[in-house]
């Protein structure tokens, strides 16, 4: 079974630049969630999807971040305009209703210059 | 004060030891736990479950102490390769998960 991707797997702009971020589940995976670590801090999560439509997004740090996920299956995650502090690895989880297991992608190293 | 506490280390043991790390949860609406393992600039990849008294899977232990509020992990006879970052991480229901900053364990021959 394949596991979570991400892409890109590295990503470098400069502030002020759009950049956006894709995530695929896990196949019959209905939660899907984003996650960031910034350089020294620990895993924050940003929002949760159930199937399409947005379950929490709490973890969103301002408007600058938009999440979607059209149809129910891949995700992307766009920063605009991307500002120095977004700097870090943006991480995309999944998992099956009712189990709580979330199983991460390799995660996408953002650095903004 | 973080809802998710950890000892970041590093532990440093020989091979074969055992050795435990503890984690400790603020949020006592927290109903279920997670230990990930993570290697340098990779995934957290999903160790183990706790969502009652414990778990073990093979030279793995976990304990949680709600009463205590604090989860542990016991690794038995410790290998090289179990040399990574150990998150501790907590769920109130199925929902986002808390992650604490990660314990790091290095196994030396």
């Amino acid at each position: 079974e394949a596991g979570v991707t991400q892409f890109p797997s590295h990503s470098v702009i400069e502030k002020g630049q759009t950049v956006t971020l894709r995530c695929d589940p896990i196949s019959g995976h209905d939660n899907l969630y984003w996650y960031r670590r910034v350089m020294g801090k620990e895993i924050k999560f940003l929002l949760h999807f159930v199937k399409e439509s947005k379950q929490d997004e709490s973890g969103m740090p301002n408007n600058r971040f938009l999440a979607e996920r059209t149809g129910g299956t891949y995700s992307t995650l766009k920063v605009q305009p991307a500002e120095l502090e977004d700097s870090g690895v943006y991480f995309c989880a999944s998992s099956q209703e009712g189990l709580g297991r979330q199983f991460f992608g390799p995660g996408t190293r953002l650095t903004v210059l | 004060r973080k809802e998710v506490e950890q000892d970041p280390g590093p532990f440093n043991v020989p091979e074969g030891a055992t050795v435990a790390f503890n984690c400790t949860y603020s949020n006592s609406a927290s109903q279920s736990f997670f230990w990930y393992r993570q290697d340098c600039r990779k995934e957290p990849k999903l160790l183990m479950s706790v969502y009652s008294s414990g778990n073990e899977d093979g030279r793995f232990t976990a304990q949680l102490n709600r009463a205590s509020q604090y989860i542990s992990l016991l690794i038995r006879d410790s290998k090289l390769s179990d040399s990574a970052t150990y998150l501790c991480a907590s769920n109130t229901g199925f929902q986002k998960l808390v992650f604490g900053t990660g314990t790091r364990l290095l196994v030396s021959p």
